[in-house]
């Protein structure tokens, strides 16, 4: 049983890069969403996919982040021009098709801007 | 909106103490509840979930929570805590859509720290 999958698990880089993770859910589950956790903080709602379409951004996420999940399988979260503050864990889950399935979560990609 | 709230941001027992973490949330209808631990390198993990019925709920590593919808709480309890469950604990609150909800808000967490 492959739980959820997210690369690279730690990222570090210079400020004004860009980033890419992935994430590879269960390969049943059809949502798919983003959350960016701080320290000390609980996770926060970044962003959400049912099948490829995206049907709620947070306001968190800046024009600066672009999430895609072109075919309805993984998905991938860029952050364009990172700077200090976007420095977190951003963690990937999937539920199932029903409207009330669990969210599993991946283990996170740990993203830390010099 | 609803919201979450985890008034403790640390607490520590001793191993084979009972322990209740406190949970409160924001909603004007019958939420959807869970909670949730994060070991350190580890995945959040669901330890149990309240949609409807019965307001004691069971869940795994020998949890419970339970609803109190005349004080929006949703506390967790273990009767005899193990050094293995010292971890965060977040509480979390589905978002209610039609049939369901479709993502969840989660509180700041609670780091449970267990002296042996």
């Amino acid at each position: 049983d492959t739980g959820v999958s997210q690369n690279p698990r730690h990222k570090i880089t210079k400020r004004g890069q860009n980033v890419t993770f992935r994430c590879d859910p269960i390969s049943e589950h059809n949502r798919l969403y983003w959350y960016r956790q701080t320290l000390g903080q609980g996770p926060e709602f970044l962003t959400y996919f049912q099948n490829e379409a995206q049907l709620e951004k947070s306001r968190l996420l800046s024009d600066r982040f672009s999430a895609e999940r072109p075919k309805g399988s993984f998905s991938t979260l860029e952050i364009q021009r990172t700077e200090q503050g976007d420095s977190a864990m951003y963690l990937c889950a999937s539920s199932a098709r029903q409207a009330t399935g669990e969210l599993f979560f991946g283990e996170g990609s740990r993203l830390t801007v010099l | 909106a609803q919201s979450v709230t985890q008034p403790d941001i640390h607490i520590t027992v001793s191993e084979g103490a009972s322990l209740e973490l406190r949970c409160n949330y924001s909603y004007g209808a019958t939420p959807y509840l869970f909670w949730y631990v994060q070991s350190p390198g580890q995945g959040l993990q669901l330890l149990l979930k309240y949609f409807s019925g019965d307001t004691l709920v069971q869940g795994i590593k020998g949890f419970e929570a339970e609803f109190k919808r005349s004080q929006s709480s949703f506390n967790l309890r273990k009767p005899s805590v193990h050094w293995s469950d010292a971890a965060e604990y977040f509480c979390a609150v589905g978002a209610v859509v039609s049939g369901g909800y479709n993502k969840l808000i989660f509180g700041a967490g609670t780091r449970l720290a267990v002296h042996p």
